[in-house]
């Protein structure tokens, strides 16, 4: 089956701990993002990667870093600097090859700090 | 910056009944693209319209785009429970890249 695999899909973080979000496509996508959202709240940009080994700050890269080093794979840490880091996670990718076209989403990764 | 905001913030209707969502922007855009979100799930993809389209079709799905105005509006006709979710719009105002902004979504409620 082709799509895009989070995992996992809950996570507890400890305080002042890193915590890494994994985020997998199998549809030869080149583009790849990472969201978050807040209740009742629209998503936000963290991270995107048009290209592997290339990335670019969204509007809240804060407190996060990522990584391109295969095409596949888009791993989103979330580290002790992340002041509010319980969220819902969302990782997505697209063609990328020409204009925008539709975004293919994972399920999700719910972190909570505890 | 959410670029999209979307009207209203939440709709309950009637199983059957036409269920109408809203969506404005600020920057022009090469296209607009909606998405559903069930509770706890991630967005899928429902339809996009392009900046040069005014209207778009898919099943019981009916898109506009009014670019002069800055608005989009998504129809979802003879609506049914299964259709209970968050509708959001998505724009991809900045050139040069494939970034797609969200606004904060109309939640629907559709009442058996």
């Amino acid at each position: 089956d082709g799509g895009i695999t989070q995992s996992p899909k809950y996570l507890f973080r400890k305080e002042g701990q890193n915590v890494t979000l994994s985020c997998e496509q199998n549809l030869n996508h080149d583009a790849m993002y990472w969201y978050r959202q807040d209740p009742g709240q629209g998503l936000r940009l963290i991270y995107y990667s048009q290209i592997v080994n290339d990335f670019q700050k969204g509007d809240i890269a804060e407190g996060y870093s990522v990584s391109r080093e295969k095409k596949e794979s888009f791993p989103l840490t979330v580290t002790s600097a992340q002041k509010n880091p319980t969220a819902f996670y969302l990782c997505a990718s697209s063609p990328g090859r020409s204009r925008t076209t539709e975004a293919f989403f994972g399920q999700g990764t719910r972190l909570t700090v505890v | 910056s959410q670029q999209g905001e979307e009207d209203p913030q939440a709709l309950s209707i009637q199983e059957g009944e036409n269920a109408t969502m809203n969506c404005s922007y600020k920057t022009s855009i090469n296209n607009l693209q909606w998405y559903r979100q069930n509770s706890g799930r991630g967005l899928v993809h429902l339809i996009l319209i392009r900046s040069n389209e005014r209207e778009k079709h898919s099943g019981r799905l009916r898109v506009t785009l009014d670019t002069s105005k800055k608005s989009s509006s998504l129809l979802i006709t003879a609506s049914r429970a299964a259709d209970t979710a968050s509708y959001f719009c998505a724009t991809d105002y900045r050139a040069g890249s494939y970034q797609l902004t969200f606004g904060k979504g109309t939640k629907l409620s559709v009442i058996p």
